[in-house]
């Protein structure tokens, strides 16, 4: 089965400084890769998603993500933060085999300052 | 108009009594789902379905139910809601049938409280 971790609970960058957010999974095959955003009292919203070829991929809002296999890891970027971008992000794996399900990370919470 | 929506959005109950969330599409997804959600947790699969004749418990799926109506409703029963149940319970959506799964989409949620 497929796991995923975020290994910062709490983020916090200043308006206008570059964002990073990682993502680790454990799958034994390619997975499926998707990052999520969640605004304060808000339902998740899909950023941008990875299932083959191009291992950089640009989702919505400036956010983009890097698929790198030999580090497991999906991380989320965005070169300047936004006081709108504060949220919680959430990096998730889906696997490729039916029957098997999304797995979400625990979530990183990006707070932005000023 | 929302294409997942999640009835009520807000509940507050009592301890023991039968609670029912409903969830409705307009995505014409076949993949529905049930989470909830707990500070510091994430997401926990509580139950899915991939069609209206599959359904599947997930990783929480002890004192919940659920029912696949149509291929547009699913409904998740708390059948004697105790307290530590109280959380933010969200349905989602996907679409697999084109034989790759392509990302879940989620409806705004119902934040349930039992006394």
């Amino acid at each position: 089965a497929q796991s995923v971790t975020q290994p910062d609970i709490h983020i916090t960058v200043s308006e206008g400084a570059s964002l990073e957010l990682r993502c680790n999974y454990s799958y034994g095959a390619t997975p499926y890769l998707f990052w999520y955003v969640q605004s304060p009292g808000q339902g998740l919203q899909l950023l941008l998603k990875y299932f083959s070829g191009d291992t950089l991929v640009q989702g919505i809002k400036g956010f983009e993500a890097e698929f790198k296999r030999s580090q497991s890891s999906f991380n989320l970027r965005k070169p300047s933060v936004h006081w709108s971008d504060a949220a919680e992000y959430f990096c998730a794996v889906g696997a490729r085999v039916y029957g098997q399900n999304f797995v979400f990370g625990p979530g990183t919470r990006l707070s932005v300052l000023p | 108009d929302a294409d997942v929506t999640q009835t009520p959005r807000n509940r507050i109950t009592k301890t023991g009594k039968r609670i029912m969330l409903e969830c409705s599409q307009t995505k014409g997804h076949d993949r529905m789902y049930w989470y909830r959600q707990d500070p510091g947790l994430g997401l926990r699969l509580i139950y899915y379905s991939f069609d209206v004749k599959d359904i599947n418990k997930g990783e929480i799926s002890d004192g919940y139910s659920v029912s696949r109506q149509a291929q547009a409703k699913f409904s998740l029963s708390l059948e004697s809601a105790i307290p530590n149940q109280t959380a933010l319970y969200f349905c989602a959506t996907s679409d697999a049938s084109s034989g790759r799964e392509l990302g879940q989409f989620f409806g705004p949620g119902t934040r349930l409280t039992v006394l």
